[in-house]
């Protein structure tokens, strides 16, 4: 059971221009949010992240997004650069647990 | 800078032959995990550390043992790898449980090839 998913194994965007990562989850007791950065051969970096008493937090040109009713997230990256590309993990947990659940990834290519 | 290390960064291991993957942290947090990651898969958390205190996944297999002889490290023993266990291996860390400001944080992984 995928309590965390990304449905979009891949994605390309010109440089410049804004990324959107989409993540869903299924299990309502999640209330912490991540998103993790992923470069090849190296391991996941925490990137952002949103709490559910927010629908969104912003650090730069990252900003997460959360709509708890359809129980979605979106990292939005304005504007995207070359150096963005790499492996975006969307992760979820709640207060009191050590566990957090990952989705399976969005590889982001950004084009010069 | 604090951190997290893990050794070696590649490993060949024979099938049946006993390996283990270390970690280390200089961040000082309680907890430590342990996860495997295959190609195109979410990282799979195998069990955890919370201080001295291990707590084991219900699907991990018995084949997969911990230890965590101080707060600074934590060791991945593969008793008797089968060639399923060809994976990236990751370590992180967390100050304490989840919620807000508790991200993890991780190594580079060691990737394990069993021949």
């Amino acid at each position: 059971d995928q309590q965390v998913k990304q449905n979009s194994p891949s994605l390309s965007v010109q440089e410049g221009r804004i990324s959107i990562l989409n993540c869903d989850y299924t299990n309502s007791m999640f209330d912490y949010f991540l998103w993790y950065k992923k470069y090849p051969a190296e391991g996941p970096t925490f990137l952002i992240s949103i709490s559910s008493i927010k629908d969104k937090n912003e650090d730069g040109r990252f900003t997460v997004f959360l709509n708890k009713s359809a129980k979605h997230l979106s990292l939005h990256i304005v504007p995207s650069q070359p150096g963005d590309s790499a492996v975006y993990f969307c992760a979820a947990t709640h207060s009191g647990t050590y566990k957090y659940i990952f989705g399976t990834g969005t590889r982001l290519k950004v084009l010069a | 800078d604090a951190m997290v290390i893990q050794n070696p960064r590649y490993q060949v291991t024979q099938f049946g032959k006993p390996v283990t993957l270390s970690c280390s942290q200089t961040l000082n947090h309680n907890v430590m995990y342990w996860y495997q990651q295959k190609s195109s898969q979410a990282p799979k958390l195998l069990f955890h550390y919370y201080d001295k205190d291990f707590n084991n996944e219900a699907d991990t297999p018995d084949n997969f043992q911990s230890r965590r002889p101080n707060t600074s490290f934590c060791f991945l023993d593969i008793r008797s790898p089968g060639l399923g266990d060809a994976a990236m291996y990751l370590c992180a860390t967390s100050r304490g449980l989840g919620g807000v400001g508790q991200p993890q944080h991780f190594g580079d992984g060691t990737r394990l090839s069993i021949l």
